[in-house]
């Protein structure tokens, strides 16, 4: 069965510190992983997309991992700021079928 | 413009009423999505549309009707909805030319909050 899941469920972190997200996945045939951040009663907005032959991509703050051998993802967030303050997904699509996987989501409270 | 519009922001409906809900994109994407979203879970797909014809219905409800009147816009028509309908509703869009989900990112617009009565 194809599933994705999130842990921590939810995180509290003070500001301007560093936190990882892990996401682990049983979805075959692997095509690529996403990471998505959603604000409260917003859409998604992605962060990174990976295929199975990226180890690792930025977007500024953002780091995301892949280890494809073990299924599993990491999200890394470097100083984090007030504004991180959201869910975090992660999607995980499998070749032929046209559907994305979601995780329920790690939910991220960033303290002043 | 890499944005996907969604109209209204916030709807209140009873469960008698037909309502629907709009969605826009201008990326020239050819596949165009509906998605639910309860509290604190993932999204939930509900409808693709892949050059303007219904390419995936997840056995959703014959109370939910989408229609896609060109490859810009998406239209969810809403009739005698109940209370557990209440959601966030997103709108998603993306290329077509590598597969529906292949590799193609999609673009998520900010979602219609429904209230049913």
């Amino acid at each position: 069965k194809n599933q994705v899941e999130q842990s921590p469920q939810s995180l509290i972190i003070l500001e301007g510190k560093n936190c990882t997200l892990q996401c682990n996945y049983t979805v075959s045939p692997f095509s690529n992983l996403r990471w998505y951040k959603q604000d409260t009663g917003r859409g998604p907005v992605s962060l990174t997309i990976m295929t199975f032959s990226e180890n690792t991509k930025s977007n500024g703050r953002y780091t995301a991992t892949l280890d494809a051998d073990t299924k599993q993802s990491s999200l890394h967030i470097t100083a984090s700021q007030l504004s991180d303050s959201a869910s975090y997904i992660c999607v995980v699509s499998a070749r032929g079928y046209n559907k994305l996987i979601f995780g329920a989501g790690t939910r991220l409270a960033v303290h002043p | 413009d890499t944005e996907v519009t969604q109209t209204p922001k916030h709807l209140v409906m009873g469960m008698t009423n037909k309502k629907s809900l709009k969605c826009e994109q201008h990326m020239g994407h050819r596949a165009m999505y509906w998605y639910k979203q309860k509290a604190k879970k993932p999204p939930e797909l509900m409808f693709v549309y892949s050059y303007e014809k219904l390419s995936i219905n997840e056995s959703v409800p014959s109370r939910f009707s989408p229609e896609c009147p060109n490859s810009s816009l998406l239209n969810l028509h809403l009739h005698a909805l109940q209370p557990e309908d209440s959601a966030l509703y997103l709108c998603a869009s993306s290329q077509v030319d590598m597969g529906i989900t292949s590799y193609n990112e999609q673009f998520f617009g900010p979602g219609t909050r429904l209230t049913v009565l």
